[in-house]
């Protein structure tokens, strides 16, 4: 019954060398968010989709990019990767539905080590 | 933007015992204010929420009390179990734009048998 799904659930990747981590829904949410979660830290919000409009957070670096090509789907790309980009990533959906606000399902997130 | 502080930041309690966090929130248009619970490795999980219009909202052993005015919120949780033990975040958003999350800093939950 996975709902948000993350994969790969672990990656490794080499200083500078570009990572991509995807997240799929099953829940036909029309916004997707991605967030960077450091140890002993709360989720930092990077950047979200409502549908296909994509909304940047002012403090996200430049060298963290996202697609999304369809409702189901959307994409983290790190075009390089440094050391303190080693986070877990969590993808999230919700249902921007009425007047109301929404709850998040978070996916199981995806750690990234950088070596 | 929205700001969220939460206290304390760790929490140790006695097997049985009540856990109270407390937030507090920067944004008056802010008007839903879920918890999460995080255990070690694992995804944030939804445990309860509350809007803005209304002040206390009880799951079983959990509750959540909104006091609109002092732009506070508070996750109460008894008898507790060492289950319980995990970190825990508030969050708080408005509607419209982009309802966005803005989360606390966690609280770290020890139940002790």
């Amino acid at each position: 019954d996975a709902m948000v799904i993350q994969n790969p659930r672990y990656q490794v990747t080499q200083f500078g060398k570009p990572v991509t981590l995807s997240c799929s829904q099953t829940l036909n949410h029309n916004v997707m968010y991605w967030y960077q979660q450091k140890s002993s830290q709360a989720p930092k919000l990077l950047f979200h989709y409502y549908d296909k409009d994509f909304n940047n957070e002012a403090d996200t670096p430049d060298n963290f990019q996202s697609r999304r090509p369809n409702t189901s789907f959307c994409f983290l790309d790190i075009r390089s990767p440094g050391l303190g980009d080693a986070a877990m990533y969590l993808c999230a959906t919700s249902s921007r539905a009425g007047t109301g606000t929404d709850t998040q399902y978070f996916g199981p997130g995806t750690r990234l080590t950088v070596l | 933007g929205e700001n969220v502080e939460q206290h304390p930041s760790t929490l140790s309690v006695q097997e049985g015992d009540s856990a109270v966090i407390k937030c507090t929130y920067s944004d008056s248009a802010s008007n839903y204010f879920p918890w999460y619970k995080q255990e070690l490795g694992k995804r944030p999980q939804l445990i309860i929420d509350i809007r803005s219009n209304v002040g206390e909202k009880k799951d079983q052993r959990i509750a959540v009390t909104l006091n609109k005015t002092a732009k506070h919120f508070s996750l109460h949780i008894t008898e507790t179990q060492p289950e319980d033990s995990a970190v825990y975040f508030c969050a708080a958003s408005r509607a419209g734009g982009r309802r966005a999350l803005t989360f606390g800093s966690g609280t770290r939950l020890q139940v002790q048998p």
